[in-house]
């Protein structure tokens, strides 16, 4: 069963644009993950934020939690083609101890 | 360091055949966790282990096992494959289990395909 949901399943921009992703989850967390996967390879982690943090950064990257609508976005500023994957939010589900993922984005970025 | 490195890369394997998948985790990670990754299914959470105990399981039939040995290598075994077997499977290798605010560093994964 997935915990998160990814919105939206697909995306495609220019090079340059921004990119935002967004993930909603069904419990209450510890912690949410986003990770990135290139076609047919292993997760990627970019990015961990707490339950009792609202933003983060990393380099290009932002991501943004909403504990009370058990939500969160992944915010990816000047995209470059390299930047084509799919991105997946993780949680750990309730008090289970397990990393569960969300359905994932496909992200395309044109040059 | 290393990283996670699964063995075999590909597999090909028929009905009713066993196969088992080898995980060795980055050197000092003791927890590593398997994921079934389909088109259809996305990324379903088979097991973890910890120390060489298994802490959780995913909703997958007891054909499905693993174990961790006391270097951290794990292995998973897959019984009586079926044609739905057909798929990535991922392992993840982090410092420590889940709360633990870690994140996983996952290998290349091996393609399962069942004929």
């Amino acid at each position: 069963s997935q915990q998160g949901e990814e919105d939206p399943q697909a995306l495609s921009i220019q090079e340059g644009e921004n990119a935002t992703m967004n993930c909603s989850y069904k419990t209450s967390i510890n912690n949410l993950q986003w990770y990135r996967q290139n076609s047919g390879r292993g997760l990627v982690h970019l990015i961990l934020i707490r339950s009792n943090e609202r933003e983060k950064h990393s380099g290009r990257l932002r991501v943004t939690l909403d504990t009370s609508k058990k939500s969160s976005s992944l915010l990816i500023t000047a995209s470059r083609a390299a930047d084509t994957a799919s991105y997946f939010c993780a949680t750990d589900a309730g008090n289970t101890d397990k990393l569960i993922f969300g359905t994932g984005t496909r992200l395309q970025v044109f040059p | 360091k290393a990283g996670v490195t699964q063995t075999p890369r590909y597999l090909i394997k028929t009905r009713g055949q066993q196969v088992t998948l080898s995980c060795s985790p980055i050197s000092g990670h003791r927890s590593v966790s398997w994921y079934q990754q389909t088109p259809g299914q996305g990324l379903q959470f088979l097991f973890e282990y910890f120390s060489e105990t298994q802490r959780n399981k995913g909703n997958f039939p007891g054909r499905f096992s693993g174990r961790q040995f006391s270097n951290s290598r794990s292995e998973m075994n897959v019984s009586t494959l079926e044609l739905g077997d057909s798929a990535l499977y991922l392992c993840a290798s982090s410092l420590q289990p889940l709360p633990g605010a870690y994140g996983y560093t996952f290998g290349s994964g091996t393609r399962l395909t069942v004929v």
